[in-house]
C-alpha cells in the first residue's frame, strides 16, 4: 500500500538557519512521482516539485533544494537561510498507479510538517 | 493565467442539509481532483474526473459526490451533512493527473456543519 510519512510534526528555526523536513514513502510500484507542497496559513496548496522515481538527481531552485534517495525511500526537502515568509505547513506527497493501473494517478499525502521561522 | 477557483470561500451549514461547492480549474486543464483536508486525517483524495467521467474514487461514503462538465468545470455535493464533514475542501486540477503533470490547487472551500 502507498504510504507517505513525515516523521517531524513541527519545527522551528531562527531565520537564516538552514533546515531539512524529512519524508519517507512506500510502494510497490516501479513508476511513481514525489511532490512537495507548501500551505501556508492561507489554505492553499503551492506546488513545489514534481519528481519522478527514475530521475535520482538532486534538485536545486534558488533556496529550495532536494535529496531523492531511492535506496532509503526518502525524498527530503532543505530550505536553506531560512526566512520568516517560509513559514507553513510542508506536505509531501506521493502518486502512483495504485491497483488499478490508473493512467491519471492521485496524491497520497504525508501529515505535514508545520515549519516555524523566527526573526 | 488564472489559478484554480473555488467558490464559495467559507460555507455554514446544519447538520442534515446538503451542500454544493464548486471548482473552476486552469484553463486547459482537463483533470479535477477534490480532496478534504481534517486535523484528524490530514489530506485525503475523494475523487477525479476526467473529460466529465470520474475516473478515481477515495474511501468515502455515498453522500459524497461530485461531478464535471464539459468545460472541465466541477462541482462536489455533500448530502446529509454530518459533524465530521467539516473540513476544508481542496480543488486541483492537472492537464491529465498526478502521474502526468503536477496539481494545482485552489483556496478551498472551508465547511462549518453545526
Amino acid at each position: 500500500a502507498q504510504k507517505v510519512t513525515q516523521a517531524q510534526t513541527e519545527i522551528s528555526v531562527v531565520e537564516k538557519e538552514d533546515v531539512t523536513l524529512d519524508c519517507v514513502y512506500e510502494t510497490r510500484d516501479t513508476t511513481y512521482y514525489l511532490f512537495w507542497y507548501k500551505q501556508p496559513p492561507s489554505g492553499e496548496l503551492v506546488f513545489l516539485i514534481r519528481r519522478n522515481s527514475f530521475d535520482e538527481q538532486n534538485e536545486i531552485s534558488g533556496r529550495y533544494s532536494w535529496n531523492f534517495q531511492k535506496s532509503t525511500s526518502s525524498f527530503n526537502f532543505t530550505i536553506t537561510a531560512s526566512q520568516v515568509v517560509d513559514s507553513a505547513v510542508y506536505f509531501c506527497a506521493l502518486s502512483d498507479p495504485g491497483l488499478g493501473g490508473s493512467t491519471l494517478g492521485r496524491l497520497y499525502f504525508g501529515r505535514g510538517t508545520q515549519l516555524t521561522v523566527w526573526p | 493565467k488564472a489559478g484554480v477557483t473555488q467558490t464559495p470561500r467559507y460555507l455554514i451549514k446544519t447538520r442534515g442539509q446538503q451542500v454544493t461547492l464548486s471548482c473552476s480549474p486552469i484553463s486547459g486543464h482537463r483533470s479535477v481532483s477534490w480532496y478534504q483536508q481534517t486535523p484528524g486525517q490530514g489530506l485525503q483524495f475523494l475523487f477525479e474526473y476526467f473529460s466529465e467521467t470520474q475516473r478515481n474514487k477515495g474511501n468515502f461514503p455515498g453522500r459524497f459526490s461530485g461531478r464535471q462538465f464539459s468545460n472541465s468545470r466541477s462541482e462536489m455535493n455533500v448530502s446529509t451533512l454530518e459533524l465530521g464533514d467539516s473540513a476544508l475542501y481542496l480543488c486541483a486540477s492537472s492537464l491529465r493527473g498526478a502521474l502526468n503533470s503536477p496539481l494545482h490547487f485552489g483556496n478551498g472551500t472551508r465547511l462549518t456543519v453545526t
